[in-house]
Order: C-alpha cells, then sequence, then structure tokens
C-alpha cells in the first residue's frame, strides 16, 4: 500500500540540529512532490515546506528559511527534513505527507497520505 | 493574504448535521482539503477539491465551497468523529501552502 514511513523520536539540545528521515513506499517516489508540516503541543498544523522529489525544486516558509535544508535521495525513495540552531519552541511532531495536485479552471491540492510523525524535542 | 480563518470548536448532537468552515482569500482560485486529526494520531484526508473522498471516507463527509469560504459538512454525525478538523490551500501569490486553525468537532 501507499504509505510513508518517517524516523523515531528525537531528543537534543538547544543549538544542535536534526534530521529526520521520511521513506516513501507503494509509488513512483518520482510521480509526488513532499510536504513537511510540524504541529507544536496542544497546537494546530504549520505547513513547513515542500520538495519535489529529484531535489532541484522546493519552497520554504519564510520563517524556516535559513534553518531547514529539505532533499531528497530518489534512489532510496526518502525525503529528509534538516533543522539547526533548535530552540524549544521547536519542539514538535513533524509530519511528511505526499502531495497530489488537479490543475483546472480551480485547482486543488491534498496531502494523503501522512507519515506517522517524528517527536522532537528540544531540552537542555 | 496567506490565512485560512476557522472557528475554533463546534459542537454537534449525535446523529445530526454539522458544517465547518474556513475563510480566505486563497480560496477563490483553489479547491480546499480537509483533515480529520485525533488525539495522538497523524491526520487524515477526508475531503478534497470540489467535492472528493479518498477510499474509506464515508459517504457522510462532503465538500463545498462558495467565494471565500469553503465548507466541511458530517451528514448523521457519529461519535467516532469527534476530532480536530484542519483545512488547507494553496496560496498563489504567496506561493506557499497553509492550514487554518482547526476546529474542535465535539459530539454530544
Amino acid at each position: 500500500q501507499v504509505q510513508v514511513v518517517q524516523s523515531g523520536a528525537e531528543v537534543k539540545k538547544p543549538g544542535a540540529s536534526v534530521k529526520i528521515s521520511c521513506k516513501a513506499s507503494g509509488y513512483p517516489f518520482s510521480s509526488h512532490w513532499i510536504h513537511w508540516v510540524r504541529q507544536a503541543p496542544g497546537q494546530g498544523l504549520e505547513w513547513m515546506g515542500v520538495i519535489k522529489p529529484t531535489g532541484d525544486n522546493r519552497v520554504l516558509a519564510q520563517k524556516f528559511q535559513g534553518r531547514v535544508i529539505m532533499t531528497t535521495d530518489m534512489s532510496a525513495s526518502a525525503a529528509y527534513m534538516e533543522m539547526s540552531g533548535l530552540r524549544s519552541d521547536d519542539t514538535a511532531v513533524y509530519y511528511c505527507a505526499r502531495d497530489t495536485s488537479q490543475g483546472g479552471a480551480r485547482p486543488y491540492w491534498w496531502f494523503d497520505p501522512w507519515g506517522q510523525g517524528t517527536l522532537v524535542t528540544v531540552s537542555s | 493574504s496567506s490565512e485560512l480563518t476557522q472557528a475554533p470548536a463546534v459542537s454537534v448532537a449525535l446523529g445530526q448535521t454539522v458544517k465547518i468552515t474556513c475563510q480566505g482569500d486563497s480560496l477563490r482560485s483553489c479547491y480546499a482539503s480537509w483533515y480529520q486529526q485525533k488525539p495522538g494520531q497523524a491526520p487524515v484526508l477526508v475531503v478534497y477539491g470540489e467535492n472528493n473522498r479518498p477510499s474509506g471516507i464515508p459517504a457522510r463527509f462532503s465538500a463545498s465551497s462558495s467565494g471565500n469560504t469553503a465548507s466541511l459538512t458530517i451528514t448523521g454525525t457519529q461519535a467516532e468523529d469527534e476530532a480536530d478538523y484542519y483545512c488547507n490551500s494553496r496560496d498563489f501569490s504567496a506561493n506557499l501552502w497553509v492550514f487554518g486553525g482547526g476546529t474542535k468537532l465535539t459530539v454530544l
């Protein structure tokens, strides 16, 4: 079945970096972009960015520019999100999700499936 | 602007119909997608586009859209529908995607 599976939970100290993986299976990895979304404890979903499976095109929300690097490895059917300069307010569950889109006069996009989430805890 | 506005909370009696709305300028040019999230779980796509449901999502979930407002309607709400619901769309002008703040649905 179509799925994306993420790496496990991480505990990091302030100022450190973390790299999360998102491995896709059940579909051609080259056919769908991958989004990254995070959710702080008790908060809503926050879109972070999206990357083309070839890795040569990406869009990153402004607040993460300079701190987040998104990459892919097509040979592994995997996407990665690396965040540096971690702060306590980066403590959150990080999700990856497969993108699909439909064009036309009124286009639309949807995220499906989602990974199981990776909890990143930043604490001294 | 790159914002989608949702009511923080909505309640509905068991078996009744509830509409959850999402407002934003980006919705004038593209359809929304809707996600259900239960505590401790990853979000799940429930409706997308004009009115499409993934396989496995019950027919009681439907979508509609008018102007800058997208709506998710649950007809004959079940106890298992109690969850947080998020809308999402793309903002062309800013070249990014955005989520609404989420609506917590309580089934009475």
